[in-house]
């Protein structure tokens, strides 16, 4: 089945963690995206990757860092620099200019 | 300041009575409007893209239509499984105007 996943569905951090979320697609996406959910809010755009090894920031990049090593997966890492990190966390990837298809989220808790 | 606003926030319907839900946009140059369902805990998932003005597209209870400012969400009988937030989005103007700016949804709940 194609498809993204992310993982994992549920993540705890403590104060000054780093931690990294997952995300992987087989479906020959060249694009990947990272949102960010808040309650109330909008998705709001975090980072972007439209080919391997190139990324972009978005509108919410400060306490966030990615790689795009590999065609398939764009990981998310939430530094210690994000002070306030607890959110649902979404994962898309599209072909150029089309629809973008969703994984179905990371929710981080701060401890 | 591109912008997506949807409403209302949320709409409570009696199953079998139809509605709308509105996204308006201000966005030069649009390149598709995209609908998504969400569920609650869960990713969005893509419903339907709209190119141009007067375009229409149609699943089961649900047909969008696209204008020049706006689009709308009309939802036909709707059923108690058709409760979840509807989400709009555009094209930003990033650098290849693939990120999209979301709407802050319409929660839709039908009862029985």
């Amino acid at each position: 089945d194609g498809g993204i996943t992310q993982s994992p569905k549920y993540l705890f951090r403590k104060e000054g963690q780093n931690v990294t979320l997952s995300c992987e697609q087989n479906l020959n996406h060249d694009a990947m995206y990272w949102y960010r959910q808040d309650p109330g809010q909008g998705l709001r755009l975090i980072y972007y990757s439209q080919i391997v090894n190139d990324f972009q920031k978005g509108d919410i990049a400060e306490g966030y860092s990615v790689s795009r090593e590999k065609k398939e997966s764009f990981p998310l890492t939430v530094t210690s620099a994000q002070k306030n990190p607890t959110a649902f966390y979404l994962c898309a990837s599209s072909l150029s200019r089309s629809e973008q298809f969703f994984g179905p989220g990371t929710r981080l808790t701060v401890l | 300041e591109d912008q997506v606003t949807q409403s209302p926030e949320a709409l409570r319907l009696q199953e079998g009575e139809s509605s709308s839900l509105n996204c308006s946009y201000t966005v030069s140059g649009l390149r598709g409007l995209f609908w998504y369902r969400q569920d609650p805990g869960k990713g969005p998932e893509f419903l339907f893209t709209l190119y141009s003005a007067g375009e229409e597209k149609e699943k089961e209870r649900l047909k969008a239509t696209l204008t020049k400012k706006e689009s709308f969400l009309h939802i036909t009988a709707p059923k108690p499984e058709d409760s979840a937030t509807y989400l709009c989005a555009v094209p930003g103007r990033n650098q290849a105007g693939t990120a999209l700016i979301f709407g802050k949804g319409t929660t839709l709940s039908v009862s029985s």
